[in-house]
């Protein structure tokens, strides 16, 4: 089955600092979402974007699905950043998505 | 709020029980998909209903059961409850098979096996 690879698997964060996190996937997908979940266990959807380029506030998320692999950016982080983000891929539409491992934000003051 | 409402939050029982759990899809979307967190398998899909008929099965044991009823609520029930069944239950929904509608997950439900 497809196998869905998130870099890296932890990453500390003086407030105030920029970060990229990496989501690969071996093989063609539907689509792709983000989400991060907070120290409350929620899952918040962040981004659903099988290609291009999405924009909210400060953070951003770019889709290249030609080489498969999915890029979330987070500029000037604050603590509220913290948590667990998860990228998950569709391959058909309307199917189960399947998660990668999850990248672990702290962000501290 | 992603209108999903899953219920009850959290849930604390002993080995060998029986529970259930129930989520309410957000209003008009007719497909239900159950995830089960755990601390060593992570994020794993069990299974999907689409407007009242089981649509996929992934990972879900023999002891675990769901259905959709008429109003588009559906209930996962786990039974002969072992200690390795303690995780974070998610439901989500979306509009629906072969539509391009991103899946909204509810808050979850927290189950302790004691």
């Amino acid at each position: 089955g497809i196998q869905v690879e998130q870099s890296p698997p932890d990453l500390i964060l003086q407030e105030g600092a920029n970060s990229t996190l990496r989501c690969n996937f071996s093989d063609s997908v539907n689509n792709l979402q983000w989400f991060h979940q907070n120290p409350w266990g929620q899952l918040i959807n962040l981004f659903y974007i099988p290609s291009g380029t999405k924009q909210n506030g400060r953070l951003s998320a770019t889709t290249v699905a030609t080489e498969r692999y999915s890029l979330l950016y987070i500029s000037s982080s604050q603590t509220t950043d913290s948590g667990v983000y998860f990228c998950a891929v569709e391959i058909e539409a309307g199917t189960a998505l399947i998660f990668g491992k999850g990248t672990t934000l702290s962000v501290s003051s | 709020d992603s209108g999903v409402t899953q219920t009850p939050k959290h849930l604390i029982t002993a080995t060998g029980q029986r529970v259930t759990l129930r989520c309410s899809p957000r209003s008009g979307d007719l497909s239900v998909y159950w995830y089960q967190q755990s601390l060593d398998q992570g994020l794993q899909f069990l299974i999907q209903y689409y407007n009242g008929e089981e649509r996929a099965k992934g990972n879900i044991l023999e002891r675990f059961s769901a259905q959709q009823f008429p109003d588009l609520h559906s209930e996962l029930n786990l039974s002969s409850l072992e200690l390795g069944d303690s995780a974070l239950y998610f439901c989500a929904s979306s509009v629906g098979f072969g539509r391009n509608q991103p899946q909204h997950f509810g808050d979850g439900t927290r189950l302790s096996i004691l």
